[in-house]
């Protein structure tokens, strides 16, 4: 089993829709809990990071349920910007997983 | 701030050879810093951790004489490729994670890559 698992999309919406990603990871003592985006060929950027009372920015919203051992990450109104890939990062002691990403496409 | 950057950002090079990459950060420290390698379509896979001023950490079934890591500073750390194949190629991402007063010991930074091709 990998230890953290996506689903790889690709997801193809039009701009304004909202979606909502999830993933899962394997090692319940994981300390915190990220999403990335990557853009192609580039480096990984800090989304958010996730909380277990969930979190909001903006257009974005996250959430960590430990219990099940899943994040979830929603974005709403969503524009053309935002096509991308969405990395979940679970960590432990600064040993960071990454799931394979999640392709999004926002088309006009 | 918190700025890393990576040298080259590309790179062609013919097998057999040894490339080496550089990772920075710029404007602040790190005692740890971190190698990744992405091939394409897949996720980051974490190759090495890098201590500085110590032996590099490396990740099971990473070979650490053919990937040698040198962290000699709190602002740089480089990855040695020695005796590169094409089986090699691919794109490696470093990350810091910054020290001192408010830094989240589990924040890292990236540096923007470096895309090696080995023909």
């Amino acid at each position: 089993r990998k230890e953290v698992e996506q689903d790889p999309g690709p997801f193809n919406v039009p701009e304004g829709a909202t979606v909502a990603f999830n993933c899962t990871y394997s090692n319940s003592a994981s300390q915190s809990f990220f999403w990335y985006r990557q853009d192609c060929r580039k480096e990984p950027k800090l989304l958010m990071s996730v909380y277990s009372s969930g979190n909001e920015d903006g257009r974005f919203t996250a959430q960590l349920n430990r219990a099940s051992q899943y994040i979830s990450l929603l974005i709403r109104d969503s524009k053309l910007s935002d096509s991308a890939t969405y990395l979940c990062v679970v960590s432990l002691n600064n040993d960071m997983r990454f799931g394979a990403g999640t392709r999004l496409t926002v088309k006009p | 701030g918190a700025v890393v950057s990576q040298h080259p950002s590309w790179v062609i090079c013919k097998s057999g050879t040894s490339v080496k990459i550089e990772c920075r950060s710029l404007d602040f420290q790190a005692t740890t810093m971190f190698w990744y390698r992405q091939f394409p379509k897949q996720s980051l896979m974490l190759m090495a951790t890098s201590n500085e001023g110590s032996k590099a950490t490396y990740e099971q079934g990473v070979e650490k004489d053919k990937f040698l890591i040198n962290h000699a500073s709190l602002t740089l750390s480089t990855l040695t490729v020695t005796s590169a194949h094409p089986e090699d190629s691919s794109f490696y991402i470093c990350s810091a994670t910054p020290i001192g007063p408010g830094s989240r010991a589990d924040t890292q930074y990236f540096g923007p890559g470096t895309r090696l091709t080995v023909l």
